[in-house]
């Protein structure tokens, strides 16, 4: 039972590339959530998901697209990486309303 | 507008002092749900509490304890008799319309 994994771990992309960051779960959770974190700002979040093909917006969503084609994976683009996207990205996964989200261990990106 | 305020940025202490961590939090549903998660220097979040709109008991687990005020929007987090091992920075966060938001975090340095 591996809990949320995120790949990769580390990345440093040119301005202008793009990527996907992968979260997957193995816990059957319905609700996943994708965060940036920067210093003094906490966990922002960017997008989320309340079911398989479902998406929705949160506070930070510009510059990035989600999509959710398998319960277990939640998957992160950015299709014009900029510098100002340089932070840590942290995948989390929950079951039902009431329950505590589990973290994936955070992806470092870096953009140049 | 920001759902979840923590005031404090950073606190110092010196280790066996008590340290409470403020936590306000805003929303207009009726039934929501509190946490608080914990991101040591190693970089992931441990979740280390819940608490429902319904139940405003003050809870203690060990060395920590948390006090829910409805009347004041608040969810107090109380680390008695500090620790070295317990310098990290604190998130307190609100499920609130499906969303998990998070505050900006307080920084605790216990020191020897």
């Amino acid at each position: 039972n591996a809990g949320v994994t995120q790949t990769p771990k580390f990345r440093v992309l040119k301005t202008g590339q793009s990527m996907t960051l992968l979260c997957a779960q193995d816990m059957n959770h319905e609700y996943m959530y994708w965060y940036r974190q920067d210093p003094g700002m906490g966990l922002r979040l960017i997008h989320y998901s309340v079911g398989e093909g479902t998406t929705a917006k949160g506070e930070v969503p510009d510059g990035y697209n989600v999509s959710r084609l398998k319960k277990q994976n939640f998957l992160l683009g950015l299709e014009s990486a900029a510098p100002s996207q340089t932070s840590v990205y942290f995948c989390a996964s929950r079951r039902g309303q009431v329950k505590e989200a589990f973290f994936g261990q955070g992806t470092r990106l870096t953009v140049v | 507008a920001q759902k979840v305020t923590q005031a404090q940025t950073e606190i110092s202490v010196v280790e066996k002092e008590d340290v409470t961590l403020d936590c306000v939090y805003e929303t207009r549903d009726t039934t929501y749900y509190l946490f608080w998660y914990k991101q040591p220097p190693s970089g992931e979040l441990v979740f280390l509490i819940r608490r429902n709109s319904f139940d405003e008991q003050n809870e203690i687990s060990g060395r920590y304890s948390w006090n829910f005020q409805k009347s004041t929007s608040s969810f107090n987090f109380t680390i008695t008799a500090s620790q070295v091992v317990d310098s990290a920075v604190y998130f307190c966060a609100l499920i609130d319309d499906y969303k998990l938001s998070f505050g900006a975090g307080t920084t605790v340095t216990v020191r020897a």
